[in-house]
């Protein structure tokens, strides 16, 4: 049972523009929600997060957004750079510290 | 400051062999979680500790795998009787308390052949 979906595998936008990635949750307990960006041989790396009494909190070129009542959350990346290209994993919990992830979207951004 | 280690990075191994896995946490932090990662999957979490104890290893898959943190600090994931099956990307990560963003470490890819 996949309480946490990315069900886009990968993505490709042009440098510059913005890119849009997707995440859907089944668990309406969860309360914490980040996203993580892993690159090739390395661990994931933590990117930005939101708790469940916001909708939407902004990191410089990084924005995500929830909406809880269609349980979705998005990562929004203006603009786009080919250094972020990578593995974007969503990730959910209960009280903070057990982490549901998602199956990654591979995102390449295009020169 | 130095981020979460994990040694080895790549470990080959064969079925039925014992294996064990280090982490070493980021100076300070208390808890200490171990995920596992398998092939165009994300991360799934195996165990947790606050300090030295195991607060919530219900990710452990079987009584095969076994953590332990006895100092608080370095943690090491053993593994008996390996299997094929077992073959991942073991993931340790560490945050201040518990309840805060979790850094991660590089990851030990295990191969049992």
């Amino acid at each position: 049972d996949q309480q946490v979906k990315q069900n886009s595998p990968s993505l490709s936008v042009q440098e510059g523009r913005i890119s849009i990635l997707n995440c859907d949750y089944t668990n309406s307990m969860f309360d914490y929600f980040l996203w993580y960006k892993k690159y090739p041989a390395e661990g994931p790396t933590f990117l930005i997060s939101i708790s469940s009494i916001k909708d939407k909190n902004e990191d410089g070129r990084f924005t995500v957004f929830l909406n809880k009542s269609a349980k979705h959350l998005s990562l929004h990346i203006v603009p786009s750079q080919p250094g972020d290209s990578a593995v974007y994993f969503c990730a959910a919990s209960v009280g903070t510290y057990k982490y549901i992830f998602g199956t990654g979207t591979r995102l390449k951004v295009l020169a | 400051g130095a981020g979460v280690s994990q040694t080895p990075s790549n470990k080959v191994t064969e079925k039925g062999k014992y294996v064990e896995l280090r982490c070493d946490p980021i100076s300070g932090h208390t808890a200490l979680y171990w995920y596992r990662q398998s092939l165009g999957q994300g991360p799934e979490f195996l165990i947790y500790f606050q300090g030295t104890g195991a607060a919530d290893d219900s990710g452990l898959p079987n009584d095969r795998f076994f953590a332990v943190r006895p100092e608080g600090s370095v943690s090491t994931l053993k593994i008996q009787r390996t299997e094929r099956g077992d073959s991942a990307v073991y993931l340790c990560a560490s945050s201040l308390n518990g309840g805060e963003t979790q850094y991660f470490g590089p990851g030990t890819r295990l191969l049992v052949l």
